[in-house]
């Protein structure tokens, strides 16, 4: 069973430009979660897709978009990179059970902006 | 507004003794807890979590416990060995925001 995956594992872009991060789901699981980890720090919640539409979102600027497609895969959108965007994006895969959703993490892609 | 503190930021134990790492949350509403282990370049891997509806549970050499009054919950490792170095993470979900909030991680080194 295939965990979650993501793609690019590295990507270097410039000031001003935008990026696109794809995010695959682990089997089963219908909701995706995505994360900025900056070097040195804990995860920070960016926002989370289920059922194709954006449920919940962390304090983000509208810079950050994304979309989940009907197989539950999802793309991160960052609009006019910032140096600060530099970091690692996390995908976290879930399903509620009992209320919880357990999330799990794909290995990452490391933007870097130069 | 929510917030996760972990302590301490770097533990260094040696081979065979015991690691503690503790979290405290600010939301009182939190109910369920989380703890990762991050490997150098891999994604942050799901290792134990427990449920506010419980004081303690146990995975083999890893335990998890949580004091809802105190709103404070724990990491112990025992028997450590030299593949536990890492760095953990915890975190904290309240039922209905569908988001984590983590800590700011403890790097732990098992000296062999």
């Amino acid at each position: 069973d295939a965990g979650v995956t993501q793609s690019p594992t590295h990507l270097i872009k410039t000031r001003g430009q935008q990026v696109t991060l794809r995010c695959s789901p682990k089997s089963g699981h219908d909701t995706v979660s995505w994360y900025q980890q900056a070097l040195g720090q804990g995860p920070q919640f960016i926002f989370q897709y289920y059922e194709e539409e954006e449920r919940q979102r962390g304090n983000f600027p509208d810079r950050f978009s994304g979309h989940q497609f009907p197989n539950y895969s999802s793309e991160l959108n960052v609009n006019a990179l910032l140096l600060g965007d530099s970091a690692l994006y996390l995908c976290a895969s879930s399903r509620p059970w009992q209320g919880i959703y357990e999330q799990y993490f794909g290995p990452g892609t490391r933007l870097t902006v130069t | 507004g929510e917030n996760v503190e972990q302590h301490p930021s770097t533990l260094s134990v040696q081979e065979g003794d015991s690691a503690v790492i503790k979290c405290t949350y600010s939301d009182s509403a939190s109910n369920y807890f989380p703890w990762y282990k991050q490997e150098l370049g891999k994604g942050p891997q799901l290792i134990i979590d427990i449920r506010s509806n419980v004081g303690e549970k146990k995975d083999q050499r890893i335990a998890v416990t949580l004091n809802k009054t105190a709103k404070h919950f724990s990491l112990h490792i025992t028997e450590t060995q030299p593949e536990d170095s890492a760095v953990y993470f915890c975190a904290a979900e309240t039922s209905g925001t569908y988001k984590y909030i983590f800590g700011t991680g403890t790097r732990l080194k098992v000296l062999a």
